[in-house]
């Protein structure tokens, strides 16, 4: 079946970073790919998508590309902040249904 | 983008009791809500899938009796926890999106704590 793993967290950087969180997945057909952030206290939100080989999703200094030879849409971010700290989902969405099948988060912490 | 809330945010109830989580979409029809759980520390693990005027989907180890999801309305679905014990207390999340969306929109999410 579909699965995605990510890197264990906690991530612990200073601010001004570079940040990578590493995602790969393991789908059959052609899946949608999602990061999400949970910040403290709140719900999930959609922070980038990509939903075919090479697209790169971007968004607020957040990137990733969608890598079907490695089966990987890796997070990057070149300059953290300590806003940025949060809890990060990588998901997919399978070609043939609406579900998200969700990793288990990594954890940000941004120090000033 | 699209919003979707929950209520209550939070709630305790003593083991033995029934609990409803209300999702609503409030700017739009939600053709689709799904209901997820989320251990400390860990995934969304998904639950079910409602569709509007249907019955809904459990994923394999929900039970069905136990988690009561309603949708009745193309802006509201409901979860009812009935005869709650302690091992139900998690983080319950909702999301919606309609059938012309490639995108699921998340409510912020209602912690139980049954004691």
């Amino acid at each position: 079946g579909n699965s995605v793993t990510q890197m264990e967290g906690p991530v612990t950087l200073s601010e001004e970073a570079f940040l990578t969180i590493n995602c790969t997945y393991t789908a059959t057909g052609y899946p949608s790919l999602f990061w999400y952030v949970q910040y403290p206290g709140e719900g999930l939100q959609l922070l980038l998508k990509a939903t075919k080989a090479d697209d790169k999703g971007s968004n607020k200094g957040f990137e990733a590309t969608y890598r079907k030879e490695t089966t990987s849409f890796h997070l990057e971010k070149g300059s953290v902040q300590v806003s940025d700290s949060a809890v990060y989902f990588c998901a997919l969405r399978g070609s043939n249904t609406g579900k998200l099948i969700f990793g288990q988060g990594t954890t940000l912490q941004v120090k000033p | 983008g699209a919003v979707v809330s929950q209520h209550p945010s939070w709630v305790i109830c003593k083991s033995g009791t029934s609990v409803k989580i209300e999702c609503r979409s409030l700017d739009f029809q939600a053709t689709t809500m799904f209901w997820y759980r989320q251990f400390p520390k860990q995934s969304l693990m998904l639950m079910a899938t409602s569709n509007e005027g249907s019955k809904a989907t459990y994923e394999q180890g929900v039970e069905k009796d136990k988690f009561l999801i309603n949708h009745a309305s193309l802006t509201l679905s409901t979860l009812t926890v009935t005869s709650a014990h302690p091992e139900d207390s998690s983080f319950y999340i909702c999301s919606a999106t309609n059938r012309e969306w490639n995108e699921q929109f998340f409510g912020p999410g209602t912690r139980l704590t049954v004691l």
